[in-house]
């Protein structure tokens, strides 16, 4: 299985950008990355996934490196509701530690 | 649309006592999950059905853990009997379509999580 390596934890003002970063150097040539956060007391909620472009939605960015070693999901304004933990899988069902995001006011 | 709902959202027991949740995955999803989340961990699968089948159940502590999926919709987990470590939150989620021929990942295969059991072992 890719096996993915997130900080543990980062801090971001409210209404700035959080860039928060994956390492997933084993991942294989056909799977996808995929985010999920984790609010507390709840389940893990989708968030984006991307092969090899850079994907947008409504919620974030994923920005994927050319080598697909590693990646960033961009909250591009974050609110107090995206503290959360948040996980990049490298096939979905590896889950990791997850970064801890806090917003602050 | 309604989402995946589980139940009991949460549950005591003692040690060697036995307990069952339950899943209720979203309409028409034909792969369920079970994941086991330890305190300050991420989710770890334990089982995957598709449809009423077994995909994957690597993971599962068959000693003590069992699942089923009968009719392919819900789906039970049990644990008999129950050991101190296994106080954590089962998560049950869905998806349209698991793991794809030959176990190759598919285009997208969003999984979509319920609240969770959170089960206490005392």
């Amino acid at each position: 299985d890719a096996k993915t390596t997130q900080p543990p934890s980062m801090d971001c003002a409210e209404g700035r950008a959080a860039n928060l970063p994956c390492n997933h150097s084993t991942i294989s040539g056909n799977e996808y990355v995929y985010w999920y956060r984790q609010i507390h007391s709840q389940g893990p909620q989708y968030i984006i996934h991307g092969l090899k472009n850079n994907e947008t939605n409504e919620m974030a960015s994923l920005i994927i490196t050319e080598d697909r070693k590693s990646s960033t999901l961009i909250l591009p304004h974050a609110t107090l509701r995206d503290t959360a933990v948040y996980y990049c899988t490298g096939n979905q069902f590896y889950f990791g530690t997850g970064t801890s995001l806090t917003v602050i006011p | 649309e309604a989402g995946v709902a589980q139940s009991p959202r949460y549950k005591i027991i003692e040690k060697r006592q036995s307990v069952a949740f339950w899943c209720n995955p979203i309409s028409g999803h034909a792969t369920l999950y079970w994941y086991q989340q330890i305190l300050g961990q991420g989710p770890k699968l334990l089982i995957q059905f598709q449809n009423n089948g077994v995909v994957d159940d690597s993971q599962l502590p068959k000693d003590r853990f069992s699942a089923e999926r009968l009719k392919g919709v819900d789906s039970t987990l049990k644990i008999q009997p129950a050991k101190l470590e296994d106080s954590a939150v089962y998560l049950c989620a869905s998806s349209l379509r698991g793991k794809g021929p030959r176990g190759g990942p598919l285009t997208k295969n969003i999984q979509y999580f319920g609240a969770g059991t959170r089960l206490s072992v005392l």
